[in-house]
C-alpha cells in the first residue's frame, strides 16, 4: 500500500489549452473524491466516485470539467479550454465506504498554473 | 447544510506552550468532525477523528480534540507545541451520505523558538 498517488505534481499551461491529470487510488478503496484548493482557502469538493459510478458533482464544476473512473480503479480529471480561474491545487483522496464516518486518504495533489 | 468555522486564521504560540485551535460546527444531525493537518507542499494529513464514539478524541502527535454538543464545538488541543506543529490545520465535517468532506477555512499555527 503506497498510498493516494497523483500525476503531475505540477503543470504549467497557457490559457485555452485542455489539461488532464491522474489519480491512483488505495488500491481496496471504492470511494474516490476530487477537491480543488485554492489559496489560503480550504479544499473545497469537486465530485466522487464509487466505483465506477460518479454520484455527485459539485455545482463548482462547469461543462468544461470531466472526471472519469474507469473499471473503478484510477480516475482522470480533465479541463478543457483552461481559464487562469482554474489556477489551484487538484486534490485527490480515496475512502473504503462504510457505515459512518471513513477516513479519506489525501494524495499530494497536482498544482495547475494556467498563464 | 452542514458547515465549519474555525475561528482564528493564524495562531502563534511559543515552543512548549499549549496549543489551541478552535472550530464550531453547524449540522442537522449527530455529524462525523475532523481534523487534518496540511504541512507545506505536503499532502492533507489526518490527525483526528469524531463518530459519536467518545467526546475526547485523541490523535497523532499528542493532539486531542473534545466534541462538545451543547457548544457546537470541536476544538483541537496539545499540551506542548512543537516546531515540527507549524503548519496549517483544517477542521472537517462529512456528509452522512456522500462521504464528502467540508473543509473550513484554515488556521495557520505558528511555533515560535
Amino acid at each position: 500500500d503506497t498510498g493516494v498517488s497523483q500525476d503531475p505534481r505540477h503543470k504549467i499551461t497557457k490559457r485555452g489549452q485542455n489539461v488532464t491529470f491522474r489519480c491512483d487510488p488505495i488500491s481496496e478503496h471504492n470511494r474516490l473524491y476530487w477537491y480543488r484548493q485554492t489559496l489560503g482557502q480550504g479544499p473545497e469538493f469537486l465530485t466522487y466516485f464509487q466505483n465506477e459510478a460518479q454520484l455527485e458533482k459539485s455545482r463548482l464544476l462547469s461543462d468544461r470539467f470531466s472526471a472519469e473512473r474507469p473499471k473503478g480503479s484510477f480516475s482522470t480529471l480533465e479541463i478543457q479550454r483552461t481559464e487562469q480561474g482554474d489556477s489551484a491545487m487538484y486534490l485527490c483522496a480515496s475512502s473504503l465506504a462504510t457505515a459512518r464516518a471513513e477516513t479519506q486518504y489525501f494524495g499530494p495533489g497536482t498544482r495547475l498554473l494556467v498563464l | 447544510a452542514q458547515s465549519v468555522t474555525q475561528l482564528d486564521s493564524h495562531v502563534s504560540v511559543s515552543e512548549g506552550t499549549p496549543v489551541l485551535l478552535r472550530c464550531n460546527y453547524s449540522s442537522s444531525y449527530s455529524p462525523s468532525l475532523f481534523w487534518y493537518v496540511q504541512h507545506p507542499n505536503k499532502g492533507l494529513q489526518l490527525l483526528l477523528k469524531y463518530t459519536s464514539a467518545a467526546t475526547l478524541v485523541k490523535g497523532i502527535n499528542g493532539f486531542e480534540a473534545e466534541f462538545k454538543k451543547s457548544e457546537t464545538s470541536f476544538h483541537l488541543t496539545k499540551p506542548s507545541a512543537h516546531m515540527s506543529d507549524a503548519a496549517e490545520y483544517f477542521c472537517v465535517v462529512s456528509d452522512w451520505g456522500t462521504g464528502k468532506l467540508i473543509f473550513g477555512q484554515g488556521t495557520t499555527l505558528q511555533v515560535k523558538p
